[in-house]
């Protein structure tokens, strides 16, 4: 059972043209709500922590926003080096009292010059 | 510089020869854990590590062991690797749990002939 679904797998935008990505989530409880950014071949670069609905971030012309069931990526004027695939994570209950960090399988921006 | 540094970073090795990917964090993290990422299945936990000497299964924990002897360092271990064990792995540290801002390294790329 997904618990956490990303929405466009991919993305291709021209320069300039905003958009939005989108994570829905499953899990009850929520103990926070992650995204990452991954470069081909890299590790995942944190960007943003949410905690609660109606809590919004802001990064360069990254802006990530949280309701109850789902949180949005919103990438304003985008760059070239904006491409990268998107993670959004969630910790999930795992059993026995403990959590887990669950992923979803991203979205992959592309920004054409 | 505060990171998670991971070594080899690169390993190509043959069936059942046991090997090692250590990992260490110089930002005093009580949480580590370790991932494997495949195309089309995203990131995935294999094991975790709460503190020192206490560790537990993720996802996908079979072929692999690990231990925590020392909080810094965090070593995942293939006693006998076997192909369906080729992938990227991944090293993360969290300051005290998985609901906390979890903190990549670059990554290990594995193969297994």
């Amino acid at each position: 059972e997904d618990q956490v679904t990303q929405s466009p797998e991919a993305l291709r935008l021209q320069e300039g043209e905003s958009s939005s990505l989108n994570c829905s989530y499953t899990v009850s409880g929520l103990r926070g709500l992650f995204w990452y950014r991954q470069d081909p071949g890299k590790g995942p670069e944190f960007l943003f922590t949410l905690y609660s609905a109606g809590e919004e971030k802001e990064k360069e012309r990254l802006k990530a926003t949280l309701t109850k069931k789902e949180s949005f990526l919103h990438i304003t004027a985008p760059k070239p080096e904006d491409s990268a695939t998107y993670l959004c994570a969630v910790p999930a209950y795992s059993g026995a009292g403990s959590y887990q960090l669950t992923f979803g399988k991203g979205t992959k921006l592309s920004v054409i010059p | 510089e505060a990171q998670v540094t991971q070594n080899p970073r690169y390993l190509i090795t043959v069936t059942g020869k046991k090997l090692t990917v250590t990992c260490s964090q110089n930002m005093n993290h009580e949480y580590m854990s370790w991932y494997r990422q495949d195309p089309g299945l995203g990131l995935r936990q294999i094991y975790y590590s709460m503190n020192v000497e206490v560790t537990d299964k993720g996802d996908v924990p079979e072929g692999y062991k690990v231990s925590r002897k020392e909080k810094r360092n965090f070593p995942l271990i293939l006693e006998s690797p076997s192909p369906n064990q080729t992938s990227l792995y991944f090293c993360a540290s969290s300051l005290l749990a998985e609901t906390d801002t979890q903190y990549f390294g670059p990554g290990t790329r594995l193969t297994v002939l």
